[in-house]
């Protein structure tokens, strides 16, 4: 069974749009998280979402937004695409803030 | 800021040969975790040091923390060809800040 699943894998979307990315974990942990990776491999915390607590790295864009039904699901929107918001997205959870974190097989995301 | 920073940025060594990989970082920590990720997957934990331990290891990995000089090394030993993977350090602030370094790039030649 996977542990954070992500869907789509592969999202091509034309500049302008808005896209959502969604996550999944079945590990019953209390905090979710949401990272960009860009094309040198550099991996930056965007989101960490704990027990309706946010978090949000004061350099993301407030085009980006993440939003949780439950526990167990914490997805991305984006609006307004832009061509630097290429890269690839990892979701992540862990039981808390600051443990081993456990992550999703990644969203790569090409805006045209 | 960038946290952590790793160093070498890549690595190549011969199979059955050690790889040791080193982190850097600027500010407090309450501990400090090192990650792989192979090509075109997500990141998989490897191991997690407290700020209060000095040496920690886990099978063939071995990892060293000096909070003096806000450093960390991870030791790969007997390399094999699937370890062949960039690997992150990663720093964390009693949760509220968590931050990778830019990786090393680890190529083990059969």
């Amino acid at each position: 069974d996977t542990a954070v699943s992500q869907t789509p894998k592969y999202l091509v979307t034309q500049m302008g749009n808005d896209k959502s990315i969604k996550c999944e974990q079945n590990l019953g942990h209390d905090t979710m998280y949401w990272y960009k990776q860009d094309s040198k491999k550099f991996l930056k915390i965007m989101f960490s979402y704990n027990n309706k607590e946010l978090i949000i790295n004061e350099t993301v864009p407030n085009r980006f937004s993440p939003k949780s039904p439950d526990k167990a699901h914490l997805n991305l929107h984006i609006n307004s695409l832009e061509l630097g918001d290429s890269a690839v997205y990892f979701c992540a959870s862990s039981q808390d803030r600051g443990v081993e974190q456990y992550f999703g097989p990644g969203t790569r995301l090409t805006v045209t | 800021s960038q946290q952590g920073e790793e160093d070498p940025q890549a690595l190549s060594i011969q199979e059955g040969e050690n790889a040791t990989m080193n982190c850097s970082y600027k500010t407090s920590i309450n501990n400090l975790q090192w990650y792989r990720q192979n090509s075109g997957r997500g990141l998989v934990h490897l191991i997690l040091i407290r700020s209060n331990e000095r040496e920690k290891h886990s099978g063939r990995l071995r990892v060293t923390l000096d909070t003096s000089k806000k450093s960390s090394s991870l030791l790969i030993t007997a390399s094999r060809a699937a370890d062949t993977a960039s690997y992150f350090c990663a720093t964390d602030n009693y949760g509220q800040n968590f931050v990778f370094g830019p990786g090393t790039r680890l190529s083990v030649l059969p």
